[in-house]
């Protein structure tokens, strides 16, 4: 139990596209779910926490307009990076807490987004 | 705010040995959660073990164990009868009891010798 997908996987888009990465939680419903961000070799670095139904909340230095967070529904959250750059390629990984359960976070597989 | 403070960016084990990560913590909070994620080359993480702060027995999982010393703020993780499995990055992560932002440490590279 306790599943996390990402997708896509990988994504390799061209510069000033947008581009959308989905996080699922599988077999349980989360209320919240976090967006990191990690460089190669670098350690993950928190984006912003989305709460379902309500905005997310970002973390200092991050552009909310750069990238967009919304989580319609307690198994869905949607990452969108929009007018991505090459400086935006990272590794992106997306983590879900259960409902009620603050303690616990499971991570989905990571998606790796290269912009040319 | 919490600070979370891994000191070897690297490691090497031998096959079988047994290795011990280091950990240090700042927090001004009494009760709180530890963890241990491994990042394998997949990038997946997973949770290794857990401490809560509140337990003065040290969690252990398997071949997993960890030295949890509040006073001190250290939270070392020792991987006895090392395995080629067990080369990954790990990350040294901190929660507060009532919140569920995770703050983890830059991570160490364990490289496991055959």
């Amino acid at each position: 139990g306790a599943v996390v997908s990402q997708h896509p996987s990988w994504v390799i888009c061209k510069s000033g596209t947008s581009v959308k990465i989905e996080c699922r939680s599988l077999d349980f419903q989360a209320t919240t779910m976090f967006w990191y961000r990690q460089f190669p070799k670098q350690s993950l670095m928190l984006m912003a926490t989305s709460n379902e139904g309500s905005k997310a909340t970002y973390e200092q230095g991050v552009e909310k307009d750069k990238f967009l967070i919304n989580h319609a529904s307690l198994t869905l959250s949607t990452l969108t990076v929009t007018s991505a750059h090459p400086e935006d390629s990272s590794f992106y990984i997306c983590s879900a807490s259960p409902w009620r359960s603050y303690n616990e976070q499971f991570f989905g597989p990571g998606t790796r987004l290269t912009v040319l | 705010a919490q600070t979370v403070t891994q000191s070897q960016p690297e490691m090497s084990v031998q096959e079988a040995e047994t290795v011990t990560l280091s950990c240090t913590y700042d927090t001004s909070e009494s009760d709180y959660y530890l963890f241990w994620y491994k990042q394998p080359p997949s990038r997946q993480m997973i949770l290794v073990i857990r401490q809560e702060a509140y337990k003065q027995q040290n969690a252990t999982e398997n071949r997993f164990s960890v030295n949890f010393q509040k006073a001190a703020k250290s939270f070392s993780l020792k991987i006895s009868d090392s395995q080629l499995g067990d080369a990954a990055m790990y990350f040294c992560a901190y929660k507060r009891e009532y919140g569920n932002k995770l703050v983890f440490g830059a991570g160490t590279i364990l490289r496991v010798k055959s």
